[in-house]
C-alpha cells in the first residue's frame, strides 16, 4: 500500500498568516492527490482535487501544488474559519490512503 | 441538491453486526461509486471499501476482508455497509461518500469524494 505522510502534525498560526502543509507519498501518485478539511463534529469536505483544482465554493486563498511524491496545501491570509484538521489522500492506487492529518489552530 | 443521509447511531455488543445505510438524493444514484470511511474518536480517516451502485461490484480494504459487506437497493437509492464480528476497536463514526471522476488522461481518471454523509456513530460495548 502507498503510505501518505503529512507534516507538520499540528500548527498554530495567526489570522492573516500564510500556512503550508506538506504531504508526501511513498510512491509516485502522479497528480492523483486530494485535500480535505474537517471541522470538529463534521464530515470531511473536499477542498482540492487532482493536486491543484479548487472544489466548488472553496475560497481562492486555498491552493495546492506538487506532483509525484511531494505535495503542498497552502492557505494564504488565514481566516478564523480555517481552524480545522486537513487531510491529504491519494487515489492513484487502491487502497486510497489518507495522510494522518494536520491540525491547524488559529491563535 | 446532492445529499447523502445516513442512518442513526448504533450501540452493539462485541461479536454482533451493524448495518449502516446511506440514502442518496439529488442525482442519479447509479452514476457514481460509494466509498465508506471511518474515524475513531480523535483519530484519522480510515478507508473501508467501495461499491459500484450500478453493478454492485465491490472492493474492500484488506483489513476488513471477510467482515465488511457493501450492498445497495437501487429502488430506494440507498447504499449499505455491514460490518460483522464487531469489537471495541470498531467504535467509530462511519461515513459514506460519493466518488466522482475529476480528471481523466490516458484512460485513467483521478477521483475525489465530493459529497459525504453526515456520519453514523457505531459504539461497540459490552
Amino acid at each position: 500500500d502507498i503510505q501518505m505522510t503529512q507534516s507538520p502534525s499540528s500548527l498554530s498560526a495567526s489570522v492573516g498568516d500564510r500556512v503550508t502543509i506538506t504531504c508526501r507519498a511513498s510512491q509516485n501518485v502522479r497528480n492523483h492527490l486530494n485535500w480535505f478539511q474537517q471541522k470538529p463534529g463534521q464530515a470531511p469536505q473536499l477542498l482540492i482535487y487532482t493536486t491543484s483544482s479548487l472544489h466548488a465554493g472553496v475560497p481562492s486563498r486555498f491552493s495546492g501544488s506538487g506532483s509525484g511524491t511531494s505535495f503542498t496545501l497552502t492557505i494564504r491570509s488565514l481566516q478564523p474559519e480555517d481552524s480545522a484538521t486537513y487531510y491529504c489522500q491519494q487515489n492513484f492506487n487502491s487502497p486510497p490512503v489518507f495522510g494522518q492529518g494536520t491540525r491547524l489552530e488559529i491563535k | 441538491q446532492v445529499q447523502l443521509v445516513q442512518s442513526g447511531s448504533e450501540v452493539k455488543k462485541p461479536g454482533a453486526s451493524v448495518k449502516v445505510s446511506c440514502e442518496a438524493s439529488g442525482y442519479t444514484f447509479t452514476s457514481h461509486d460509494f466509498h465508506w470511511v471511518r474515524q475513531a474518536a480523535g483519530q484519522g480517516l480510515e478507508w473501508l471499501g467501495w461499491m459500484n451502485p450500478n453493478s454492485g461490484n465491490t472492493g474492500y480494504a484488506q483489513k476488513f476482508q471477510g467482515r465488511v459487506t457493501m450492498t445497495r437497493d437501487t429502488s430506494i437509492s440507498t447504499a449499505y455497509m455491514e460490518l460483522s464480528s464487531l469489537r471495541s476497536e470498531d467504535t467509530a463514526v462511519y461515513y459514506c461518500a460519493r466518488e466522482v471522476p475529476k480528471y481523466c488522461s490516458g484512460g485513467r481518471c483521478s477521483r475525489a469524494y465530493d459529497y459525504w454523509g453526515q456520519g453514523t456513530l457505531v459504539t461497540v460495548s459490552s
